[in-house]
């Protein structure tokens, strides 16, 4: 089965950028969303498609993805960003969604 | 403006089975680019994808849960729902029900989610 492969935990300091990665077997060939999920709430979509951001997400908030690797980044990091992010492809391979174990942002 | 809200007990029992529902608002269940999905969340653990459906029965389920899960749409109501059999501590989890955007030939993303619904597994 397919594995993506996030670090636990990255720390920023407000007004920094924050990047998160996304490790996967070829995942260049895979369209990456990522999500937002604060304390206590249900994740919210913030770029699908490797880059693009749906309405209402920030400029601030970006991403790439090439060869075994995505990232998404922040930029101008606020305390609100404070929050857990996960990646998320589908496997066509095995008919399957597949979630990233997640990475804690803390905004120092 | 899509509106997803989980309902069902939250507390099941051991070897029992957990039953959810997910009513829409604002959205026809019927939509051509979408399919209806249930993710769940441990207790402080990540998103795992459990399974999703189109509005003629179609699914999709994630291969470790096969055996144990059903996922099935009533389009009159405006509803989907999903049935997890044979629970254990392990199934305790936040539920949520989401809308997933499909575009021919692949599964793609998560839009919009449910508020989440939390289901513990106890006798």
């Amino acid at each position: 089965s397919y594995v993506l492969t996030q670090p636990p935990s990255v720390s920023v300091a407000p007004g920094q950028t924050a990047t998160i990665t996304c490790g996967g077997n070829h995942i260049g060939s895979k369209s990456v969303h990522w999500y937002q999920q604060r304390p206590g709430q249900a994740p919210v979509l913030v770029v699908y498609d490797d880059s693009d951001r749906p309405s209402g997400i920030p400029q601030r908030f970006s991403g790439s993805n090439s060869e075994n690797t995505a990232t998404l980044t922040i930029n101008r990091v606020e305390a609100g960003d404070e929050a857990d992010y996960y990646c998320q492809v589908w496997d066509s391979n095995n008919d399957q969604v597949v979630f990233g174990g997640g990475t804690k942002l803390t905004v120092l | 403006q899509l509106q997803l809200q989980e309902s069902g007990p939250g507390l099941v029992r051991p070897s029992e089975t957990l039953s959810l529902t997910c009513t829409l608002s604002g959205a026809s269940i019927r939509s051509d680019n979408y399919y209806w999905a249930w993710i769940r969340q441990p207790p402080g653990k990540g998103l795992e994808w459990i399974g999703h459906i189109y509005s003629s029965g179609h699914t999709y389920y994630k291969s470790s849960l096969m055996s144990r899960v059903t996922i099935s749409v009533d389009t009159s109501k405006t509803q989907f729902s999903l049935g997890l059999r044979s629970v254990t501590a392990a199934d305790a989890a936040v539920y949520y029900c989401a809308r997933l955007t499909y575009r021919g030939s692949s599964y793609d993303f998560f839009d919009s989610w449910g508020q989440g619904t939390l289901v513990t597994v106890s006798s």
